[in-house]
């Protein structure tokens, strides 16, 4: 069974910090990785893919994946009250098909 | 371009019966996902359709099926409903069999009774 662990939080974070947010997945053979934003209640928004090893940075994201560990971890700088949500960590399978997700964090960001 | 839609947005249902959810695909999008989000858990997969043919699909019985049309809508429906199938039913569409990045529409919250 193919699993993907995440702290489920609440990760509380003050305005204009770094949040940081794990996850871990068990399949060596994952080679996409993924972190979606989910507002309560909302469907799940692609803020971030990782392909390969090392750092990758969209703004105030950096997503961070370390194929080794099997741990890909997304850092978002200067945090605003409009990050406050949940964030699904998700991974594929070379050739396969489906997304396998984390159950979430949820990210508070305190004003 | 046009993001992903669904319908309906919400459904009340009452065990036994049936439901038909639909997605619309992202403009040049020729793949649809599916999937089964319950209250405070991740996503679970349900099937994926490329081209009209299902391409792979999840740990979900037979009552559930799909189908998509020339345009890469699609349909997922539902049989013999029960109370468990209470949960938000997402679609995404990407472009290409697998590895993609995948969009999700806003989804469909369907209630069993």
């Amino acid at each position: 069974q193919k699993e993907v662990e995440q702290n489920s939080g609440p990760l509380s974070v003050p305005e204009g910090a770094i949040a940081s947010l794990n996850c871990t997945y068990s399949d060596r053979g994952s080679q996409s990785f993924f972190w979606y934003r989910q507002y309560s209640g909302k469907s799940p928004e692609l803020i971030m893919s990782i392909y390969s090893n090392g750092d990758k940075e969209d703004g105030r994201f950096t997503a961070q994946l370390n194929k080794a560990s099997q741990y890909v971890s997304l850092l978002i700088r200067d945090s605003q009250p409009s990050d406050s949500a949940t964030y699904l960590c998700a991974v594929t399978d070379f050739g396969n098909e489906k997304l396998t997700f984390g159950t979430g964090t949820r990210l508070t960001i305190i004003p | 371009e046009t993001g992903v839609t669904q319908s309906p947005t919400h459904l009340i249902k009452t065990r036994g019966q049936q439901v038909t959810l639909r997605c619309s695909s992202q403009s040049g999008h020729n793949t649809v996902s599916w999937y089964q989000q319950a209250l405070g858990q991740g996503p679970q997969f349900i099937f994926q359709y490329y081209r009209e043919e299902e391409n792979g699909r999840g740990n979900f019985p037979p009552r559930f099926s799909g189908l998509q049309f020339p345009n890469y809508s699609s349909e997922l429906n539902v049989n013999a409903l029960e109370l468990d199938d209470s949960a938000l039913y997402l679609c995404a569409s990407s472009l290409g069999e697998s590895g993609g990045e995948q969009y999700f529409g806003p989804g469909t919250r369907l209630t069993v009774t």
